[in-house]
C-alpha cells in the first residue's frame, strides 16, 4: 500500500544522543513536513520541504534538523537530544503545498 | 497572533447529532481541514473547505463562514467508532498550516 513510512515507530533515548528519525513516501509527493504533537496542544511543525533539495524551518525548529536530498526521503535528526523533545513525530506528505495531507503513523520518542 | 479554538472535549450519545465548532484569526487563508485522529494513530483526513458553505460527505458534514472565522463539522448518526479526536486546521496567506489543539469527542452508548 503506497503511503507513508516512517521509523522506528518508538525510541527511547538518552538525553545528549543523537538521534534520526527516517520517512519515506512512495507517492511522489513534493511536499513533506515534520511535526510534533504534544498533549493538550495543536500539531507543530518543526521543518518542512515544499520540493528536493530545499528545506525550511518551522514553528518550533530548535535542536532538530532536515535534508530533502530526493522526492522520496525527508529524515529528522535531533542532535543532542534533550527530555523536552518527548513526543509523538509525524512525518507528512502532500502533492503541493494546497493539498490534502497524508501522516506517516508516527514515531513515539521518549528522552530520558 | 495566529490562533485556533476548537472545544477540549464533548460527549455525544450513539446515534445522535453532534457539531464541533472551530473558530480561527490567521493572517490570511488558504482553506481549512477537518481530521480525525484515534487514539495513537495518525490523523487521518475528513474533509476540505475553502469557499463559504456546507460540504457534506456521507455521515458528515463540514460547514465555513470566512467572514466570521468560523467552521464546524456536524457528524450523524453517530457510532461508538466515532469516538475520536478532531482536529481543525487552517492555512494562512503563507500556505502554512495553523492546527487547533483536537477536540476529544467521547461517544455513550
Amino acid at each position: 500500500i503506497a503511503g507513508i513510512t516512517q521509523a522506528p515507530t518508538s525510541q527511547i533515548l538518552a538525553a545528549g544522543r543523537r538521534m534520526t528519525l527516517r520517512c519515506t513516501q512512495d507517492m511522489r509527493h513534493n511536499a513533506m513536513y515534520w511535526y510534533r504533537q504534544d498533549l493538550g496542544l495543536g500539531l507543530r511543525l518543526i521543518h518542512y520541504s515544499n520540493t528536493a533539495g530545499t528545506t525550511g524551518k518551522g514553528e518550533v525548529p530548535d535542536g532538530y534538523s532536515v535534508s530533502r536530498a530526493n522526492t522520496d526521503d525527508f529524515p529528522l535528526t535531533l542532535a543532542s537530544a534533550v527530555p523536552s523533545q518527548t513526543s509523538v513525530y509525524f512525518c507528512v506528505s502532500s502533492e503541493t503545498n494546497t493539498g490534502e495531507l497524508f501522516f506517516g503513523e508516527g514515531s513515539r520518542l521518549t528522552v530520558l | 497572533g495566529q490562533n485556533i479554538d476548537q472545544p477540549t472535549e464533548m460527549t455525544a450519545t450513539e446515534g445522535a447529532i453532534v457539531q464541533i465548532n472551530c473558530t480561527y484569526q490567521t493572517s490570511g487563508f488558504n482553506g481549512l481541514f477537518w481530521y480525525q485522529q484515534h487514539a495513537g494513530e495518525a490523523p487521518t483526513f475528513l474533509s476540505y473547505n475553502v469557499l463559504d458553505g456546507l460540504e457534506e460527505k456521507g455521515r458528515f458534514s463540514s460547514f465555513l463562514s470566512r467572514s466570521k472565522g468560523y467552521s464546524y463539522l456536524l457528524l450523524k448518526e453517530l457510532q461508538m467508532k466515532d469516538s475520536a479526536s478532531y482536529l481543525c486546521a487552517v492555512r494562512d496567506s503563507n500556505y502554512q498550516l495553523i492546527w487547533g489543539a483536537g477536540t476529544k469527542l467521547i461517544i455513550k452508548p
